[in-house]
């Protein structure tokens, strides 16, 4: 079994503050690293897929970065609001067709 | 509305007691997945099915039966559950390769009593 390790696990943040969190992965049959959103009581949804080494992606406030060579993806929120407020997986897809979750950053953000 | 059902959402059972919980996409997906996720173990997989007929296991199997006889359902089956089976479960589909969002169903929290 892969490990895919995120941290911290869990980070309380101001509001309007700016935050980031990591996600490591085996660097070898790198094949897609996926970013998801999941809040309390719904479920995961797809924030980023990221293939190539040095790809950067954003989605409003949301932004991620990929080193498929030292083996890590940065997510970052700019200027936090409370909807922020949710667990943020990733998952490491090697080369097969499983796709490995990490156990999640939980983000609180504080108005 | 693309989406991923799964049914039921709640059930309480005993043990022993064979159940089905049923998975359906209607976005025409090749590959489907089965999710369990406990506390501080975060997102692990059952088994998954890369299309019709093909199916294979994920990290944590056992006890857990699923079949893919149509391309939009993916049913897992508890043929006699344990309390080490309670939990809560996601399917999720999405297209087939690695470069692709997955789509997850709304969850079903299992208890085995």
């Amino acid at each position: 079994i892969l490990n895919v390790e995120q941290s911290p696990q869990s980070l309380h943040v101001q509001e309007g503050d700016s935050t980031n969190f990591t996600c490591s992965f085996p660097s070898s049959n790198f094949y897609a690293l996926h970013w998801y959103r999941w809040e309390t009581a719904k479920s995961p949804e797809a924030l980023f897929v990221m293939t190539l080494n040095g790809d950067e992606k954003k989605k409003g406030r949301i932004s991620a970065t990929l080193n498929t060579k030292e083996g890590y993806s940065y997510l970052y929120i700019k200027g936090s609001q409370p909807e922020d407020s949710a667990t943020y997986l990733c998952a490491f897809h090697f080369g097969n067709e499983k796709l490995t979750f990490g156990t999640g950053t939980r983000l609180t953000i504080i108005p | 509305e693309a989406q991923v059902t799964q049914n039921p959402r709640y059930l309480i059972t005993v043990t022993g007691k064979k159940l089905t919980v049923t998975c359906s996409q209607n976005m025409n997906h090749e590959y489907m997945s089965w999710y369990r996720q406990d506390p501080g173990l975060g997102l692990r997989q059952i088994y998954y099915s890369m299309n019709v007929e093909v199916t294979d296991k994920g990290d944590v199997p056992e006890g857990y039966k699923v079949s893919r006889k149509e391309k939009r359902n993916f049913p897992l089956i508890l043929e006699s559950p344990s309390p080490n089976q309670t939990s809560l479960y996601f399917c999720a589909s999405r297209e087939a390769g690695g470069a692709y969002e997955q789509y997850f169903g709304p969850g079903t929290r299992l208890t085995v009593t």
